[in-house]
């Protein structure tokens, strides 16, 4: 069974500071790749990032950046000058190949303050 | 860029009660799903949809919830007999194909409150 794991329910910064977001997950398939989803308050699910676990490559949107360590099956997600309106929800989310039966972390609260 | 509509926004019911939710895909895309999120849980996976058929299905998707593809254009849950536990905001997605490079597209959600 596929299991994701995000053990900080709560992280707070300061605006322009850097945060890393913690996830790691379980599979014993080979081909999947993985996400990190933003929530605001207004609830709606926005994709932040992908990463297929094929590429060694880690992947970069702007500011936002993943530390995907296959072997250790870890995928966390670093957000660089941060902005308050990077405050919301963030999943990390497992996906395999076949499909888009994700399956997702608890969610960090992530706030950033002025 | 293109989105993935869901009505109603809002939804309150009485307990036993049938409700459908709404959806409306983005035009071109194949794929469709239902996920929920009950307050302060993870978010779950219901059910996947193509070709006009469910392709899967989790074990929360039982004999009261049901899928349906009327048109064309709109993909519908409906749940037949409400309980309080179906309390939760339920999203929409839809993707174009499987391809790992695709994008899966998010609906803002419907809140449902069964009271």
């Amino acid at each position: 069974a596929q299991t994701v794991t995000q053990s900080q329910p709560e992280m707070s910064v300061q605006e322009a500071e850097t945060v890393t977001l913690s996830c790691t997950y379980d599979t014993s398939e080979n081909n999947y790749y993985l996400f990190w989803y933003k929530q605001p308050p207004s609830r709606q699910m926005i994709l932040v990032i992908r990463q297929e676990a094929y590429k060694q490559q880690n992947a970069t949107e702007n500011r936002f950046s993943v530390n995907f360590q296959k072997a250790a099956k870890s995928f966390s997600l670093k957000i660089s000058d941060s902005q308050l309106g990077d405050t919301a929800m963030y999943f990390c989310a497992l996906g395999l190949s076949s499909n888009y039966q994700l399956i997702w972390g608890a969610g960090t609260k992530l706030i950033i303050k002025p | 860029e293109p989105e993935v509509t869901q009505t109603p926004s809002h939804q309150v019911t009485q307990m036993g009660q049938e409700v459908i939710l709404r959806c409306v895909p983005i035009s071109n895309h194949l794929y469709f799903y239902w996920y929920r999120q009950i307050l302060g849980q993870k978010v779950e996976f219901l059910v996947s949809f193509y070709n006009n058929e469910i392709s899967e299905k989790s074990e929360i998707f039982d004999d009261q919830f049901s899928v349906e593809r009327p048109d064309g254009s709109n993909f519908t849950l409906k749940i037949r007999s409400t309980k309080l536990e179906d309390s939760a905001m339920y999203f929409c997605a839809s993707t174009k194909t499987l391809a790992t490079n695709e994008k899966l597209f998010f609906g803002s959600g419907t809140q449902l409150s069964v009271l």
